[in-house]
């Protein structure tokens, strides 16, 4: 089983609706979850991070957090053109984070 | 705040040539990574360093050695250059102990002939 897992898509959303990517990881010990967004020849960049279940709301973003089935998703309400990109998925082992495990990522294409 | 800055932003190398990837960071934190990412590879660690003195390898050390020169600068040398070290290289950096994440620089692209 891999670490992190996220579907590489490519995930087709219309402007407007409402885009959802998910992550599964396998350490249970997990403590942190890291969503980051990457523009296509351009760096990660940390877009939300989360530590408790439950969701996490920044703007148009929700992360949210199930432990127990060892979940992380990512909600982007009323999605832009600009919001198309890849999104990694990133989790630590234990509590720190020079031990972050990061997901192959899902390319997210919103439709104009 | 630069936050993390890398240099250079583009390298072309001959197979067997040496070359040095700079990195440093204004943002004081404690550890700081050298990823490469590959087409389908996703990131992958080279090496770390959790704290200034100290370095440790990642997924993928072979060919490459690292310098922790100060809290601030970390540099990441490819001694004798493969095709198959061509990749985009990004540097990192993060608190370290806090859990809030890494913070990374805008890359190298290298490719060797």
């Amino acid at each position: 089983q891999k670490e992190v897992e996220q579907n590489s898509g490519p995930l087709s959303v219309p402007e407007g609706a409402i885009a959802s990517l998910n992550c599964t990881y396998s350490d249970r010990g997990s403590q942190s979850f890291f969503w980051y967004r990457q523009y296509s020849g351009k760096s990660p960049e940390l877009i939300m991070f989360i530590y408790s279940n439950g969701d996490k709301e920044d703007g148009r973003f929700t992360a949210q957090l199930n432990k127990a089935s060892q979940y992380v998703s990512l909600l982007i309400r009323d999605s832009q053109p600009s919001d198309s990109a890849t999104y990694l998925c990133a989790v630590t082992r234990g509590a720190r984070d020079d031990k972050i495990i990061f997901g192959k990522g899902t390319r997210l294409h919103i439709l104009p | 705040n630069a936050g993390v800055t890398q240099t250079p932003k583009f390298q072309v190398l001959k197979t067997g040539q040496s070359m040095t990837l700079q990195c440093a960071q204004d943002m004081n934190h404690n550890s700081m990574y050298w990823y490469r990412q590959d087409p389908g590879m996703g990131l992958r660690l080279i090496y770390y360093s959790a704290s200034e003195g100290t370095t440790d390898k990642g997924e993928v050390p072979n060919g490459y050695n690292v310098s922790r020169l100060n809290k601030r600068e970390f540099s990441l040398r490819l001694e004798s250059a493969a095709p198959s070290q061509t990749s985009v290289y990004f540097c990192a950096s993060s608190e370290g102990n806090r859990g809030r994440g890494q913070f990374f620089g805008p890359g190298t692209r290298l490719t060797v002939l």
